[in-house]
């Protein structure tokens, strides 16, 4: 089906690790982005991507990387996780103007 | 940063009350959105609303950007609207600055 998928669902990892959450969307949409969900914050952007390889960095990023080789993938690495980064992870994707954006089902991470 | 505040933070309701949400902003946008979160966690794109005023079903929205204000109107609630209610906003960079949300809870 078409849309955007978020994998894995849910994710427990140890502190100090490397973890890697995948987006895929199949709209071939130029925009996507990275949000973490954590109670009481709403949702902030991490990431952002205009096209395949141009990313930029959005209100919370530290800890994370991102690429964008293709366009219809967006994977988020948390390079060395730490318990701060235990959150509900979105991937999103727009065209932009008045196509709005479209979220994925979020992955629930866990650091440990 | 452009900041998004969302009233009432939390919201019960008697299945069949009107309800409305408010969502103000601090500058001037070129897109607002509003999005329900459900109960497991989906975000769904209620309206794309940057002014005026758009209706869907029992949901209806206003934008008054002039006046950096939203207004999300639900009648007639149903259990199935529970969940929490997010206002969103751009400022041309396609990146959306979310408010803190609105909990909605529809007692049968």
């Amino acid at each position: 089906d078409a849309g955007i998928t978020q994998s894995p669902r849910y994710k427990i990892t140890e502190t100090g690790r490397q973890v890697t959450l995948m987006c895929h969307q199949t709209w071939s949409h130029s925009y996507m982005f990275w949000y973490r969900q954590d109670l009481g914050h709403g949702l902030r952007l991490i990431y952002y991507s205009a096209a395949a390889d141009i990313t930029d960095k959005g209100e919370v990023p530290d800890g994370y990387v991102v690429s964008r080789s293709k366009t219809e993938n967006f994977p988020l690495t948390l390079e060395s996780a730490t318990r701060s980064q235990t959150s509900v992870y979105f991937c999103a994707s727009s065209e932009g103007g008045f196509y709005g954006y479209t979220f994925g089902s979020g992955t629930r991470l866990t650091v440990v | 940063g452009i900041q998004v505040e969302q009233s009432p933070p939390d919201l019960i309701l008697q299945e069949g009350a009107n309800s409305t949400l408010r969502c103000n902003f601090s500058d001037s946008v070129n897109n607002l959105q509003w999005f329900h979160q459900n109960p497991w966690g989906q975000l769904i794109n209620l309206f794309y609303i940057p002014s005026g005023t758009k209706q869907n079903g029992r949901l209806s929205a206003t934008t008054v950007a002039t006046e950096r204000y939203s207004l999300l109107y639900i009648s007639s609630s149903q259990t199935t609207d529970s969940g929490v209610y997010f206002c969103a906003v751009e400022r041309g960079d396609y990146k959306l600055s979310f408010g803190a949300g609105t909990t909605v809870t529809v007692r049968a």
